[in-house]
């Protein structure tokens, strides 16, 4: 069974870098097996995909986010991580990353992270 | 991309038997069948419960039961207990080659 866990700041002031990662067990990014994920919760709301990352380097990103989001993978470290720049109030939230499995019969997400609160504040 | 769209909440007695809608569009539920749910209890992860419509992950019961109709989806909890009372969110892969969630429905067992 994968397993996943996030790691990073819990902090970032607005205007700055939010730094996520990744680290998967119990399964390989370079797989081909699932498309890693990035989720995210705001406080009392619901969730929000932000992109995906395949271990070729094929990224996709939500067309709102798009210009902010960079995902990329470290297949020799077995994690892949999450930046969104220009932070604001509005990215406080509860990241997840995720493994989502897609095929061509076949398209959900199938393990989570436990999620880590990241909070935008000066 | 908008969010599918749910009920805020939706509640029963225990025994009884829910159902949870899920609303989007062609170029997404009603595109493919690659509609899922997931259970969240609060402070923790979602939990995979359906996935592609109406299959179920092992482990999980057999009260929980998934289908769509054209651009909405649903999800049934029947004999609903205690340990359901959460929130539920349901998703979709889309022609843009993404994912969309819905806006989450909050189950009360009364």
């Amino acid at each position: 069974q994968v397993q996943l866990q996030e790691s990073g700041p819990g902090l970032v002031k607005p205007s700055e870098t939010l730094s996520l990662t990744c680290t998967v067990s119990g399964g390989s990014v370079s797989s081909g097996s699932y498309y890693w994920s990035w989720i995210r919760q705001p406080p009392g709301k619901g969730l929000e995909y932000i992109g995906y990352i395949y271990y070729t380097g094929s990224t996709n990103y939500k067309p709102s986010l798009k210009s902010r989001v960079t995902i990329s993978v470290d297949t020799s470290k077995n994690q892949f991580s999450l930046r969104l720049s220009s932070v604001t109030a509005a990215d406080t939230a509860v990241y997840y990353c995720a493994s989502l499995y897609c095929s061509r019969t076949s398209c959900y997400v199938r393990y989570w992270g436990q999620g880590t609160l990241v909070t935008v504040s000066s | 991309q908008s969010a599918l769209t749910q009920p805020a909440s939706v509640s029963g007695s225990p025994g009884q038997s829910i159902t949870i809608s899920c609303t989007g569009t062609s170029s997404d539920v009603g595109g493919y069948n690659y509609v899922s749910w997931y259970q969240q209890h609060p402070g923790k992860a979602p939990k995979l419960m359906i996935y592609d419509v109406s299959n179920r992950p092992s482990g999980v019961s057999n009260r929980f039961s998934g289908s769509k109709s054209g651009n909405t989806a649903s999800l049934t909890i029947s004999g609903l207990q205690a340990e359901d009372e959460a929130d539920y969110y349901c998703s979709s892969y889309t022609t843009s080659s993404t994912y969309v969630f819905g806006t989450g429905t909050k189950v009360t067992v009364l």
